[in-house]
C-alpha cells in the first residue's frame, strides 16, 4: 500500500516568519511531487510541483525534494495570515496517473 | 475561462434514496476523479477514468458508481448501499503527471 505521511499539526508559526511543512512517501519510484493548498471548506489548489532532487522556488515558495531520504518539503517565506491552510503533499509516478494524498498539515499564521 | 464545475454545490439525500453528482470539465483533460473527503481526513479515491467509455474503481468504491460517456463528464452516483455518504465530494481532472485541478466540491448530507 502506498502512503504519504504528513504531520497533522497544527502547525503555528509567527507572521513574517518561515513555515516549513514536511512530507515522507513510500514508493521508491514515485516520480512526481505536489503541494496543494485548501482552505476550510474549499476544494485544494495546486501551488507547487517538482519532478527532480533539489530545490524549486515560485515566489515565497519553495518545494523541496529528496528522492534518497524519500522527503518532500515546502517552504512558506514571509508567512502571511493569508497562508494558513491546510496543506495536502500528494505523490504520483510517471505512467501512473493517480496521485496519492497525505492527510495534511494544518498551518496556523499568528498576527 | 476552463475549469471543473460541480453541481450541485449542496446536496441533500434521505434515506435510501440515490442521488447524482455532476462533473463537467472544458480543460480537455483525459484523466477525471472522483474523491471523498471527511472532516479532519484526508482524500479517499472511489472511482477514476483515464479514458471515454472506460473507468476503474478506487479504494472506496462500495456504493458507488460512475460513467464516462463524454470526455467533458464525468457524474458520480451515490446508491442507496452507501451506508455512510455524508461528506464533501471533490471532483478533479489531469493531463499525465501534472498534478490535478480540482472542482468546488460538492458537500452531501443524508437527512
Amino acid at each position: 500500500q502506498k502512503e504519504v505521511e504528513q504531520n497533522s499539526g497544527p502547525l503555528s508559526v509567527p507572521e513574517g516568519a518561515i513555515a516549513s511543512l514536511n512530507c515522507t512517501y513510500s514508493d521508491r519510484g514515485s516520480q512526481s511531487f505536489f503541494w496543494y493548498r485548501q482552505y476550510s471548506g474549499k476544494s485544494p489548489e495546486l501551488i507547487m510541483f517538482i519532478y527532480s532532487n533539489g530545490d524549486k522556488e515560485d515566489g515565497r515558495f519553495t518545494a523541496q525534494l529528496n528522492k534518497a531520504s524519500q522527503y518532500v518539503s515546502l517552504l512558506i517565506r514571509d508567512s502571511q495570515p493569508s497562508d494558513s491552510a491546510t496543506y495536502l503533499c500528494a505523490v504520483g509516478g510517471v505512467r501512473d496517473d493517480k496521485i496519492i494524498f497525505g492527510k495534511g498539515t494544518r498551518l496556523h499564521i499568528l498576527p | 475561462d476552463g475549469g471543473i464545475t460541480q453541481s450541485p454545490k449542496y446536496l441533500f439525500r434521505k434515506e435510501g434514496q440515490n442521488v447524482t453528482l455532476s462533473c463537467e470539465q472544458n480543460l480537455n483533460h483525459d484523466a477525471m476523479y472522483w474523491y471523498r473527503q471527511d472532516p479532519g481526513q484526508g482524500l479517499r479515491l472511489i472511482y477514476y477514468s483515464q479514458i471515454v467509455n472506460d473507468f476503474q474503481k478506487g479504494d472506496i468504491a462500495e456504493g458507488y458508481s460512475v460513467s464516462r460517456e463524454k470526455k467533458e463528464s464525468f457524474p458520480l452516483t451515490v446508491t442507496s448501499a452507501q451506508k455512510n455518504p455524508t461528506a464533501f465530494y471533490l471532483c478533479a481532472s489531469s493531463w499525465t503527471g501534472v498534478g490535478y485541478t480540482f472542482g468546488s466540491g460538492t458537500r452531501l448530507t443524508v437527512v
